[in-house]
């Protein structure tokens, strides 16, 4: 049974274009998180909602935005993705924070063209 | 200096090996997770431990608070485990994360 679902598994986009990748949880957890991973780093968090307050990291760029409309849904906006945002983007849950198991998502790749 | 630091960044091994991969962290932490990401895969929790140590399978994953040093150990290694390992401190809200080992398991 599936958890955490990310739609599209692979989207591509062009320079410039709007895009948005969605997340959907089934656990009814609390906190959600938007993670960007390149090839052979480590997931890099974007930002987080603990319920309906949003949580940006100081790094993330404006060019990244957020939305949680409810407990299940939270969608990752890229304004106008320029081709250094071609990455691995990775939905995680969690029931309350860092002392609590994450459940990733399978991931959406991105590729700008 | 990364506040989450591993070891090896990269192991390859043969085939029924005994694996230790290391992770040290200078923050304060609620729990450390071990996570596996297999290439073009999500990630997979493996453990959440804060003290002590935890067994599935053949995984092994111990902690020492005070020295701030987990361990992962893979018992009898197999080439499906072939995938990067991440060490992970969680904090209030969100975790930290080292670098990742890539770990090769040869037949």
């Amino acid at each position: 049974d599936a958890m955490v679902i990310q739609n599209p598994r692979y989207q591509v986009t062009q320079f410039g274009k709007p895009v948005t990748l969605s997340c959907s949880q089934t656990l009814n957890h609390n906190v959600m998180y938007w993670y960007q991973q390149k090839s052979s780093q480590a997931p890099k968090l974007l930002f987080h909602y603990y319920d309906k307050d949003f949580n940006n990291e100081a790094d993330t760029p404006d060019n990244f935005q957020s939305r949680r409309p409810n407990t299940s849904f939270c969608f990752l906006d890229i304004r106008s993705p320029g081709l250094g945002d071609a990455a691995m983007y990775l939905c995680a849950t969690s029931s309350a924070g860092g002392y609590y198991e994450q459940y990733f998502g399978p991931g959406t790749r991105l590729t700008v063209t | 200096k990364n506040e989450v630091e591993q070891s090896p960044q990269n192991l390859t091994a043969q085939e029924g090996e005994f694996i230790t991969i290391n992770c040290s962290y200078s923050v304060g932490i609620s729990a450390l997770h071990w996570l596996q990401q297999h290439p073009g895969g999500g990630i997979v929790s493996l453990f959440m431990l804060s003290s002590g140590k935890k067994k599935h399978g053949r995984l092994i994953a111990t902690i020492n608070i005070q020295e701030k040093h987990s361990s992962l150990h893979i018992t009898a290694s197999h080439p499906r485990d072939s995938a990067v390992y991440i060490c992970a401190v969680g904090g209030a809200q969100k975790l930290v994360f080292g670098q990742g080992t890539r770990l090769t398991i040869n037949p």
